[in-house]
């Protein structure tokens, strides 16, 4: 199983700042099937990355990822209000369990 | 729109059984493998079972196997949860979700439902 530890547990930025996230995993990734959620409290997840890189359906571009092998980023170029919530990375593809980091959590400083 | 609507969360005694439903809209359920992720009270998400968009494969969280079974019923758009032997550990919202791509299998999961609790407790 792939154990994904996620850094820092908390990041306390202001509105307007750069995010920055990391995303490790114990080996590596296939084919960089590294997701990214962002879940804001009672809410469900919300589908951010996918394939490391790869920009879902509707989310705005100052979300990115990056990264291969065991090393993932994902940056947040100008933190907006809406964006301050709990972030979970996770591997997925051809090797069950799907594992999800345990989260990181950017709030307003 | 694309929707997934969960039911069938309540409060069960350890040792008991649950089931969930996940009824699907607005998409080609029959096209879409299916998961359920799970969420105890302020922790994180946790994967707890996936099926592909035909029912042929499926696949389960260590934690679950051989007490929780995932179905799908194409005909009436809906995703199943079986859960028996339950624990207090498995007390949490549990999501479905939906593959991002069509026939594809274990991917990222792009349409979540908003989830329904399950309270595991005498």
């Amino acid at each position: 199983e792939i154990v994904l530890t996620q850094s820092p547990g908390t990041l306390s930025l202001s509105p307007g700042e750069r995010a920055t996230l990391s995303c490790r995993a114990s080996q590596s990734v296939s084919s960089s099937y590294l997701a990214w959620y962002q879940q804001k409290p009672g809410q469900a997840p919300r589908l951010l990355i996918y394939g490391a890189s790869s920009r879902a359906t509707g989310i705005p571009d100052r979300f990115s990822g990056s990264g291969s092998g065991t090393d993932f980023t994902l940056t947040i170029s100008r933190l907006e209000p809406e964006d301050f919530a709990v972030y979970y990375c996770q591997q997925y593809g051809s090797s069950p369990p799907q594992t999800f980091g345990q989260g990181t959590k950017v709030e307003i400083k | 729109q694309v929707q997934l609507v969960e039911s069938g969360g309540g409060v069960v005694q350890p040792g008991g059984s649950l089931r969930l439903s996940c009824a699907a809209s607005g998409f080609t359920f029959s096209s879409y493998g299916m998961h359920w992720v799970r969420q105890a009270p302020g922790k994180g998400l946790e994967w707890v079972a996936f099926i592909r968009y035909d029912g042929s494969n499926k696949y389960y969280a260590d934690s679950v196997k051989g007490r929780f079974t995932i179905s799908r019923d194409n005909s009436k758009n809906t995703l199943y949860l079986q859960m028996n032997s339950l624990r207090a550990e498995d007390t949490a919202v549990y999501y479905c979700a939906k593959d991002l791509f069509w026939f594809g299998e274990l991917c990222p999961m792009d349409v979540w439902g908003k989830g329904t609790t399950v309270t595991v407790s005498s």
